[in-house]
């Protein structure tokens, strides 16, 4: 079935450092989905990307999709402590839009 | 405002034994489902519901059982309890269609099987 890829599994840097995590589907997507987990939290959504080349931004972040909606990515500029958690994609299977295909998450660690 | 509310938080159960896991969400969301996370894995759904009487299966249902009798509550049933079903448990709904929706979600319920 449909898969959505996400890289890397994890990232850590220093408070104040940049943080990219990147999704890929081998499939044309018809809109990509973002969400923040908090340890011991539940995902809370973040964003929607729609549109081919698509770029939204809320504060430090900054979401792309692709040209070909194949993949997207999210960027943290500056990170800071509140910023630790996974952050995963999920994008609809196939045409049905009726389930979310999540991507396994990039957990995001700031180095004390 | 309470959105979307999952009980118990956390449940301890013994091989072979059956449960409910209930969830209920105040925002008439048409749109309800089930997932399952593991460690270093992202959701997985399990079944889910596109509004009262109609529920259908996601990526990993076998083992679980789900009903939509009114649009607020979409309830998990365990049939007999597998050491593979210890997982956390989340529950989520959305105005409508779920891919194309922002998913709104419980907190989950730990659920350890020994």
């Amino acid at each position: 079935g449909q898969q959505v890829m996400q890289i890397p599994q994890y990232q850590h840097v220093q408070e104040g450092e940049d943080f990219t995590t990147y999704c890929n589907s081998s499939t044309t997507l018809s809109n990509i989905q973002w969400y923040k987990q908090r340890p011991g939290g539940h995902p809370v959504f973040l964003i929607q990307l729609v549109k081919s080349g698509e770029v939204k931004k809320q504060k430090r972040l900054t979401f792309q999709f692709g040209e070909a909606k194949k993949n997207s990515s999210l960027h943290i500029t500056a990170t800071q402590t509140t910023d630790v958690g996974t952050y995963f994609c999920a994008a609809p299977e196939g045409d049905s839009n009726y389930q979310l295909i999540w991507g396994a998450g990039t957990k995001l660690i700031i180095k004390p | 405002n309470a959105g979307v509310t999952q009980t118990p938080k956390f449940q301890v159960l013994k091989t072979g034994q059956s449960m409910t896991l209930q969830c209920a969400q105040d925002m008439n969301h048409e749109y309800m489902s089930w997932y399952r996370q593991d460690p270093g894995m992202g959701l997985r759904l399990i079944h889910y519901s596109v509004g009262a009487g109609i529920t259908d299966q996601g990526e990993v249902p076998n083992g679980y059982n789900v009903s939509r009798s009114t649009t607020e509550d979409f309830p998990l049933r365990l049939l007999s309890a597998a050491p593979s079903q210890t997982s956390v448990y989340f529950c989520a709904s959305s105005q409508s269609i779920g891919g194309r929706q922002p998913q709104h979600f419980g907190d989950g319920t730990r659920l350890s099987i020994l």
